[in-house]
């Protein structure tokens, strides 16, 4: 079974612009998670989808980023445009439950460097 | 006020000893999970262990175990027979109501396993 992916691994970009990053849970997994981790600090929820809804985007920092999940498959999450503070690593996790259980299994991480 | 705090600087221990990585927590919720995650030097975060507020039992998954005591809302993670492959950082984190809600997380332990 293809654990969760996250394309790209790295993404350098200039302030201003726009990055769209994306992710695939794995099959059959409802719920999708993005966090993020800005150096040094704690791992922070960003938002959640069940499906093709999303169920909780309390953590979303404000309109520059907007995330996308068409048909319930794969995710998009864009920054547009991108401040030197967006830089960090993006988590994107993916559960279904099991005996009640929702353990969230995460993807490799995108590293975005806003220079 | 933090949800969950680990205040432990690097942890160091010496390959086939026992070591314990601690986590509180803090919620108002009867409902809540705690989860523990390493994240080896390569980036991805790798799901290690659940404890459910209503388990009755500790936690156990192979040489990991959790120390829960919820009186004293602890969730300590017990590595025994250390290995050079445990080094890593170890983050808790908590999920409060329903099962398939964000997680929040501490900021991390290192853990360095010594030959």
């Amino acid at each position: 079974e293809a654990g969760v992916t996250q394309f790209p691994s790295h993404s350098v970009i200039e302030k201003g612009q726009t990055v769209t990053l994306r992710c695939d849970p794995i099959s059959g997994h409802d719920n999708l998670y993005w966090y993020r981790r800005v150096m040094g600090k704690e791992i922070k929820f960003l938002l959640h989808f069940v499906k093709e809804s999303k169920q909780d985007e309390s953590g979303m920092p404000n309109n520059r980023f907007l995330a996308e999940r068409t048909g319930g498959t794969y995710s998009t999450l864009k920054v547009q445009p991108a401040e030197l503070e967006d830089s960090g690593v993006y988590f994107c996790a993916s559960s279904q439950g099991r005996d009640g259980i929702y353990e969230q299994y995460f993807g490799p991480g995108t590293r975005l460097t806003v220079t | 006020a933090q949800k969950i705090t680990q205040t432990q600087p690097g942890m160091f221990v010496q390959e086939k000893e026992a070591v314990t990585l601690d986590c509180t927590y803090d919620t108002s919720d009867p409902s809540y999970g705690l989860f523990w995650y390493k994240q080896p030097s390569s980036g991805e975060m790798i799901f290690l262990i659940y404890q459910g507020s209503y388990d009755q039992q500790n936690a156990t998954e192979g040489r990991y175990s959790l120390n829960f005591q919820k009186a004293r809302k602890s969730a300590n993670l017990v590595i025994s027979a250390s290995q050079l492959g445990d080094s890593a950082m170890y983050f808790c984190a908590m999920r409060e109501g329903a099962a398939n809600s964000k997680l929040t997380f501490g900021k991390g332990i290192t853990l360095s396993v010594r030959p």
